[in-house]
């Protein structure tokens, strides 16, 4: 049973278009992380959050850490095609959601 | 630094054998290590920790005479998959967590294939 809900689940849009994916917890965590695995390949970490409402940016990844460590959202300015992948997020007990499967069509 | 490797990167095996699967992390030492299995089109199920010097922990429903894991130094972790049938075809991942951090590093995949 997944304990991290993520949303959406799929997600096609044209290259330069933005977008926001959620992973959404009931449970409190010290961290979150977020990855991107693209096909045949493990996970590759893009980022940690740790503190209540804190935001990173990673050039046109903005990621954002709930107030109370219990969600986050990744946003995407300006998608690429190099963007395309599965997003995925996980908390510190190293479960992870389901994952946002990305497209972005040039 | 913090890279992982596992080996080998896939398998083809007939129903009914062994096969173990390596992981390594090559630049750092981890006391802990996660393996993962991972269906087409879905994410990464965590199936066991595994614990440097002790028995792994599994997760709910993960039959630990089937997965058999050893951990048996601070860069090796291994996962045997014991009695391979096809429904056990799958990615298999694991990840190693550098001590002190909370960062996790993973291993580029084993596919396993049962035939």
């Amino acid at each position: 049973t997944q304990l991290l809900e993520q949303s959406p689940q799929f997600l096609s849009i044209q290259e330069g278009e933005n977008l926001t994916v959620y992973c959404n917890s009931s449970s409190v965590f010290s961290s979150l992380q977020w990855y991107r695995q693209e096909p045949g390949e493990g996970p590759v970490l893009l980022v940690t959050v740790v503190t209540g409402g804190e935001v990173k940016k990673l050039k046109r990844l903005t990621f954002q850490f709930g107030d109370a460590r219990k969600d986050s959202s990744l946003h995407i300015t300006a998608a690429q095609p190099g963007d395309t992948g599965l997003y995925l997020c996980a908390f510190n007990d190293m479960r992870f959601g389901a994952g946002t499967r990305l497209t972005v069509k040039p | 630094g913090a890279v992982v490797s596992q080996h080998p990167s896939w398998v083809i095996c007939k129903s009914g054998t062994s096969v173990k699967i390596e992981c390594r992390s090559l630049d750092f030492q981890a006391t802990t290590m996660f393996w993962y299995r991972q269906f087409p089109k879905q994410s990464l199920m965590l199936m066991a920790t595994s614990n440097e010097g002790s028995k792994a922990t599994y997760e709910q429903g993960v039959e630990k005479d089937k997965f058999l894991i050893n951990h048996a130094s601070l860069t090796l972790s291994t996962l045997t998959v014991t009695s391979a049938h096809p429904e056990d075809s799958s990615f298999y991942i694991c990840s190693a967590g550098r001590q002190g951090t909370d960062t996790q590093y993973f291993g580029p995949g084993t596919r396993l294939t049962v035939l």
